[in-house]
């Protein structure tokens, strides 16, 4: 079936960029998302990707996709201590009509 | 900005006991989803429904899970003889389309069985 694979974890200081990775396997996916949870709260969707575009830039938010590597990476510039939250990587896949999530990568800022 | 409410946002119920966990999707999607989120672990795919039918269910949902859109802007859960296991964020999402570029979750229901 799908996977969705994530680091757990990602430090960063106040200051930096913040990069986090996922790799995927689902050929037929049609968009990729990035979502961020903080404790105890929902989902909230950062952005999206649809499979045929490279690269989506949004404010301090940067989406790179590499379709033939099923690799998809989010940046964050100027990383703040109110971004530390966990980070999801989704795919959407067409063939599946659902979605499916990566583990998390659980983002640290220290000031 | 159109939301998907979920209510309510946590419910404690006894083990055994059934409950029902209510979403309210955007008003023009036709898509609807439930995911559960168990503590500490990734978001998974319950079941999805269209067209007032389950178009697609995981090995999760099994018998004792069922939804309803009952009365055309309600979607429900209904959870019976829950387990301790059956603990988690339930969360709600509703699509425009089957390519879901309006697609957005509800905040979540966590559920509590005590």
């Amino acid at each position: 079936g799908e996977d969705v694979e994530q680091s757990l974890f990602l430090s960063v200081r106040e200051g930096d960029s913040s990069v986090i990775n996922c790799t995927y396997t689902d050929s037929s996916s049609t968009y990729l998302y990035w979502y961020k949870q903080e404790p105890g709260a929902g989902l909230q969707l950062l952005t999206y990707i649809f499979s045929n575009m490279d690269m989506k830039q949004d404010q301090r938010l940067t989406v790179l996709l590499n379709k033939k590597d099923k690799h998809l990476s989010l940046r964050i510039a100027d990383t703040q201590t109110g971004d530390s939250a966990i980070y999801f990587c989704a795919e959407f896949g067409a063939n599946a009509g659902k979605s499916t999530f990566g583990d998390g990568t659980t983002l640290t800022v220290k000031p | 900005e159109p939301e998907v409410t979920q209510t309510p946002s946590h419910q404690v119920t006894q083990m055994g006991q059934e409950v029902i966990l209510r979403c309210v999707p955007i008003s023009n999607h036709l898509y609807f989803y439930w995911y559960r989120q168990i503590l500490g672990q990734k978001v998974e795919f319950l079941v999805s429904f269209y067209n007032n039918e389950i178009s697609e269910k995981s090995e999760i949902f099994d018998d004792k899970f069922s939804v309803e859109r009952p009365d055309g802007s309600n979607f429900t859960l209904k959870i019976r003889s829950t387990k301790l296991e059956d603990s988690a964020m339930y969360f709600c999402a509703s699509s425009d389309s089957f390519s879901p570029y309006g697609y957005t979750f509800g905040s979540g229901t966590r559920l509590t069985v005590v």
